[in-house]
């Protein structure tokens, strides 16, 4: 167990809605990133927020949104949803000192039909 | 788009042998990681190196951040069934980008 969690762990929606992904970073950490994992490929990164703030951005979408709250909890939003979109999500978090020592999250899966 | 080249793709082999794979880039990086993923579930951190030339150890797991900064290698010594699982390397540029970029994946698979 890492220590961060997410949730829902499975999702599954329809083309052109919207949906709130949510996680909870390991206590003390400040950093969290969101990452995206198609079948069998590797995780592309998405965005990372860092005490609140957008620190970094990837290959995310303008249909994909981010938050980051003063408890640190996080927030990955979708909208217009496409079958493309389908895959697993994850979070990640890190400590300040070491902030590349990154601890994944458990991951939702989000199946768009 | 990817700058890693993590070979090989997919291993497999006899319980106790010993596995190697490796990340290589054209570009250099300054920090490299190691994940370990199992099905449906998220990476997670085996190993980190921070210097070139660093060789770090977690249990039968050895890695190398390479001398020209460019490479990476992770050996597993006396495999046994729970190792099977995606292996990733994942890096941090040295263009102060902040975020990591992954490999492909190493799927190994251990045969008891």
């Amino acid at each position: 167990d890492s220590g961060v969690t997410q949730t829902p762990k499975h999702l599954i929606t329809a083309t052109g809605q919207r949906v709130t992904l949510r996680c909870s970073p390991r206590s003390g950490d400040l950093s969290v990133y969101w990452y995206q994992q198609s079948l069998d490929q590797g995780l592309q990164f998405l965005i990372q927020y860092y005490n609140g703030e957008e620190r970094a951005k990837g290959n995310i979408l303008e249909r994909f949104s981010a938050q980051q709250f003063p408890d640190l909890h996080s927030e990955l939003n979708l909208s217009s949803l496409e079958l493309g979109d389908s895959a697993l999500y994850f979070c990640a978090s890190s400590p300040s000192p070491r902030p590349y020592e990154q601890y994944f999250g458990p991951g939702t899966r989000l199946t768009v039909t | 788009g990817q700058q890693l080249n993590q070979s090989p793709q997919s291993m497999f082999i006899q319980e106790g042998e010993d596995v190697s794979m490796n990340c290589t880039s054209s570009s250099i990086f300054n920090t490299w990681l190691w994940y370990k993923q199992d099905p449906g579930e998220g990476p997670v951190l085996l190993i980190a190196l921070y210097k070139a030339g660093e060789l770090t150890s977690n249990g039968r797991l050895t890695a190398q951040f390479g001398i020209t900064r460019k490479d990476s290698f992770l050996n597993i010594s006396a495999s046994i069934p729970s190792d099977v699982g995606i292996y990733f390397c994942a890096g941090l540029l040295d263009t102060g980008r902040r975020a990591l970029t992954f490999g492909s994946g190493t799927r190994l698979q251990v045969q008891p």
